[in-house]
């Protein structure tokens, strides 16, 4: 099935540890999405690429690290800098800017 | 900057219209908007294009008027399904990033 699998559905990690999401995409897409959902406050970007071995931050970048060496791979890295982890993590993915984005199904991330 | 989305909810009865509204600070290159269910991934329901190009479902309007970088959709004849949070997302050109807003919420009562 084409697609975007982010995996896994839910992650409980202790406070401190650095833990990696996982994005990976069959939809032969470019350009690939990071983003962080918390109650009330929307869909938030941590960073995005347009293209293999290139990558920009987002709005909320600190605290969280990505690679893409691979155009169907996108890992998150949330690193122990990151203050407050616990969230709902979105991957998209997208043709280009005259297309839309196409959702994973996300993972929730709780940091306890 | 996440674009302003409003209203941030809405109450609706089946059959009622509702407007939601995107403005944004930058100039755009286009405009998408989305529909969250609690617990899933948004789902794509329009894009509208600087230029004039539309892209998305037959029963979905909204328009974008792109001097005063605003976008509004457009929900008529609701139905308990259109229930969820509305997103619209900015992207301020050809190679940007797709930077979203808080979100509308949006309930439809019998």
């Amino acid at each position: 099935d084409g697609g975007i699998t982010q995996s896994p559905k839910y992650l409980f990690r202790k406070e401190g540890q650095n833990v990696t999401l996982s994005c990976e995409q069959n939809l032969n897409h470019d350009a690939m999405y990071w983003y962080r959902q918390d109650p009330g406050q929307g869909l938030r970007l941590i960073y995005y690429s347009q293209i293999v071995n290139d990558f920009q931050k987002g709005d909320i970048a600190e605290g969280y690290s990505v690679s893409r060496e691979k155009k169907e791979s996108f890992p998150l890295t949330v690193t122990s800098a990151q203050k407050n982890p616990t969230a709902f993590y979105l991957c998209a993915t997208s043709v280009g800017a005259r297309s839309e984005a196409f959702f994973g199904q996300g993972t929730r991330l709780t940091v306890v | 900057q996440q674009p302003v989305q409003s209203p941030q909810a809405v109450i609706l009865r089946e059959g009622e219209d509702a407007v939601i509204n995107c403005s944004s600070s930058k100039a755009l290159y286009s405009v998408h908007w989305y529909r969250q269910k609690h617990g899933e991934a948004p789902v794509f329901l329009m894009i509208l294009l600087k230029g004039g190009e539309q892209k998305g479902h037959d029963k979905i309007s909204a328009s974008f008027n792109e001097k005063k970088q605003q976008s509004s959709l457009y929900l008529t004849a609701s139905q308990l399904s259109y229930s969820g949070t509305y997103f619209c997302g900015v992207n301020g050109g050809s190679q940007g990033n797709l930077i979203f807003g808080k979100g509308t919420k949006l309930s439809v009562k019998p």
